[in-house]
């Protein structure tokens, strides 16, 4: 079964310092990965997305994403973190039939000034 | 051009009442499916519809079912409300195709159930 895993619940940063937030993924084949981020009350927004080609996927807000196939991850980064990137962070891996999005927990990040 | 629009946005009920939640897809998407996201969870595939039928179901009880629209809307009905349904639901919607396709979500809409 295709699972996600996001080991973090909470990634705690200083602003303008780089931020990762971790995802690793179990899938057979081939995987469709994608980053969300939620605000407080609101809906999903889609930051980036991997789904073949160059292992590094430049996204929304400077965000950026380094999929490892044999590591079977697929962080998230930003090289300077701003106060305004706080919020929660969902992985989320396409099933194999290519309907569903499966999500991780989520991660809290919270930047501080 | 206007994202997933999901109404409404909060609403209570009782235990055993039944509910109805709407969404509107983004402008040029046919496929749309329901996410239920509980507190402090991620969010849960209900499931998908695609020209006004259910393509694919995730793990939950028949109390909840759907409808899909000619315009390519739809409607998310659950039945005897359970307090354990009280949800953010999430629509989202994406082009039919491949699995690579981007999926946009709405704001959702706030269940409580009392």
């Amino acid at each position: 079964a295709q699972s996600v895993a996001q080991p973090e619940d909470q990634v705690n940063v200083a602003e303008g310092n780089p931020l990762t937030v971790k995802c690793t993924y179990s899938v057979s084949g081939n995987p469709y990965l994608f980053w969300y981020v939620q605000y407080p009350n609101r809906g999903l927004q889609f930051l980036l997305k991997y789904i073949t080609g160059d292992n590094l996927v430049k996204g929304s807000y400077g965000f950026e994403a380094e999929f490892n196939k044999s590591q079977t991850s697929f962080h998230l980064k930003k090289p300077s973190a701003l106060v305004s990137d706080s919020a929660l962070y969902f992985c989320a891996v396409r099933d194999q039939a290519g309907t569903a999005l499966i999500f991780g927990k989520g991660t809290t990040l919270s930047v501080s000034s | 051009d206007a994202g997933v629009t999901q109404s409404p946005t909060h609403l209570i009920k009782t235990r055993g009442q039944q509910v109805t939640l709407r969404c509107s897809p983004k402008s040029g998407h046919d496929t749309v499916s329901w996410y239920q996201q509980a507190l402090g969870q991620g969010p849960q595939f209900i499931f998908q519809y695609y020209e006004e039928e259910e393509r694919q179901r995730g793990n939950f009880p028949d109390r909840f079912s759907g409808h899909q629209f000619p315009n390519y809307s739809s409607e998310l009905n659950v039945n005897a409300l359970l307090l354990g349904d009280s949800a953010l639901y999430l629509c989202a919607s994406s082009p039919r195709g491949q699995g690579g396709n981007t999926i946009y979500f709405g704001e959702g809409s706030w269940l409580t159930v009392v």
